[in-house]
């Protein structure tokens, strides 16, 4: 079965700092790979996806997300963030046979600060 | 609709009393999902539908858990005799397709606290 490790749990930056979230999964086969983003009382939004092509996915709000295959990782990415980007961030993954379930990180805690 | 929508958005119940959750997908999504997050994790699956054939339900922790959707659209989540490991927020997700490339929409949840 797959799995999705996180590296960090919370994550405090200040505005205009650079983010790099890591997510590593574990399988052996064809993956699709998302990241879900979730604000403080809002629910799961998907903020990225990958299935296939060009390795670096680009999302919503600036976002974007590198999937290096031989490293079984989808680490999501923003230049500069923003005090409105202080949210929950779930990566995901789902195996690319039939309609396969989401396997979900324990999620990173992203608090920026203004 | 708008989105998927659930209810109740709170619910505590005594330890032993049942419950019962509501999702509704979006208009027309063939695929529907249960998902249960307990505090600081990641949501873990429960349960997938594909119209009303419960097609896996490999993630429900107990027989005390029971899903249904028996019109293809509507699904409620029914937990038996809740125990206090039952707390977390329930998440319902749905998605147009079958498909593994298909995106899952999630709703708000429900968070169920049982005392």
């Amino acid at each position: 079965a797959q799995s999705v490790s996180q590296h960090n749990h919370h994550v405090i930056l200040s505005e205009a700092a650079s983010l790099e979230l890591g997510c590593n999964y574990s399988y052996g086969g064809t993956v699709n790979l998302f990241w879900y983003v979730q604000y403080p009382g809002q629910h799961l939004q998907l903020l990225l996806k990958y299935f296939s092509g060009d390795p670096l996915v680009k999302g919503i709000k600036g976002f974007e997300a590198e999937f290096i295959k031989s490293k079984f990782s989808f680490n999501l990415r923003k230049p500069s963030v923003q005090w409105s980007d202080t949210a929950e961030y779930f990566c995901a993954v789902k195996t690319n046979s039939g309609y396969s379930t989401l396997t979900f990180g324990k999620g990173t805690m992203l608090l920026v600060s203004p | 609709g708008a989105g998927v929508s659930q209810s109740p958005r709170y619910k505590v119940a005594k330890r032993g009393q049942d419950v019962a959750l509501r999702c509704d997908p979006i208009s027309g999504h063939v695929s529907l999902f249960w998902y249960q997050q307990a505090l600081g994790q990641g949501p873990e699956f429960l349960t997938y539908f594909q119209n009303e054939a419960q097609l896996d339900k490999s993630g429900l922790p107990s027989d005390r858990f029971f899903a249904e959707r028996p019109e293809g659209s509507v699904s409620t989540l029914k937990i038996q005799r809740t125990q206090q490991e039952d707390s977390a927020v329930y998440l319902c997700a749905s998605s147009a397709l079958q498909g593994s490339t298909d995106t899952q929409y999630f709703g708000p949840g429900t968070r169920l606290t049982v005392l």
